[in-house]
């Protein structure tokens, strides 16, 4: 099983659609979570953390599934600037220090 | 607002030679880690380093792999022998906790 693992899309939607990106990790153990955004050829940059309670940051919204082991992202009223890929991030705990594990991303093309 | 940054943005170089892909973290931040991804492809961790030593390193890191700090602010990644494989757009980041945050990355093109 991939540690971090996405459906790569692409998602096509019209601007102004709600869409909803999922994204399950293999390791029980890890701790922190995070959306980042990146685009085309470009680094990627940090979204939102995911906390357990759920949070939102304007039209984003993130959820944790501890005991599934799940995290979503749910993008509403989508706009042209949001079309990117989505890379859902796990941090892996190793002794002092942890390392972020990304999945694949999940690409989301918005349209006029 | 402080940014990693990285040089050179694009480095071209012969299947053999030694390259040096060079970054400056944000300069309170403890933690430097290098990632790269190969064009298509997920992004993938190489390195972290702490307290001027390496904290971890994945299987990709072999021993063609080095990682300096040479300063209080460069950090460094060597690439003794470049393969045709190691192309690819490699970032570095640092973190001040486990909030990474990426320079604009190196394109390494190995002809």
């Amino acid at each position: 099983r991939k540690e971090v693992e996405q459906d790569p899309g692409p998602f096509n939607v019209p601007e102004g659609a709600t869409v909803a990106f999922n994204c399950t990790y293999s390791n029980s153990a890890s701790q922190s979570f995070f959306w980042y955004r990146q685009d085309c050829r470009k680094e990627p940059k940090l979204l939102m953390s995911v906390y357990s309670s759920g949070n939102e940051d304007g039209r984003f919204t993130a959820q944790l599934n501890r005991a599934s082991q799940y995290i979503s992202l749910l993008i509403r009223d989508s706009k042209l600037s949001d079309s990117a890929t989505y890379l859902c991030v796990v941090n892996k705990v190793s002794g002092n220090t942890g390392k972020l594990i990304f999945g694949q991303g999940t690409t989301l093309q918005v349209k006029p | 607002e402080p940014e990693v940054t990285q040089t050179p943005s694009h480095q071209v170089t012969q299947m053999g030679q030694e390259v040096i892909l060079r970054c400056v973290p944000i300069s309170n931040h403890l933690y430097f880690y290098w990632y790269r991804q190969i064009l298509g492809q997920k992004v993938e961790f190489l390195v972290s380093f702490y307290n001027n030593e390496i904290s971890e390193k994945s299987e990709i890191f072999d021993d063609q792999f080095s990682v300096e700090r040479p300063d209080g602010s460069n950090f460094t990644l060597k690439i003794r022998s470049t393969k045709l494989e190691d192309s690819a757009m490699y970032f570095c980041a640092s973190s001040p906790t486990l909030k990474l945050f990426f320079g604009s990355g190196t394109q390494l093109s190995v002809l």
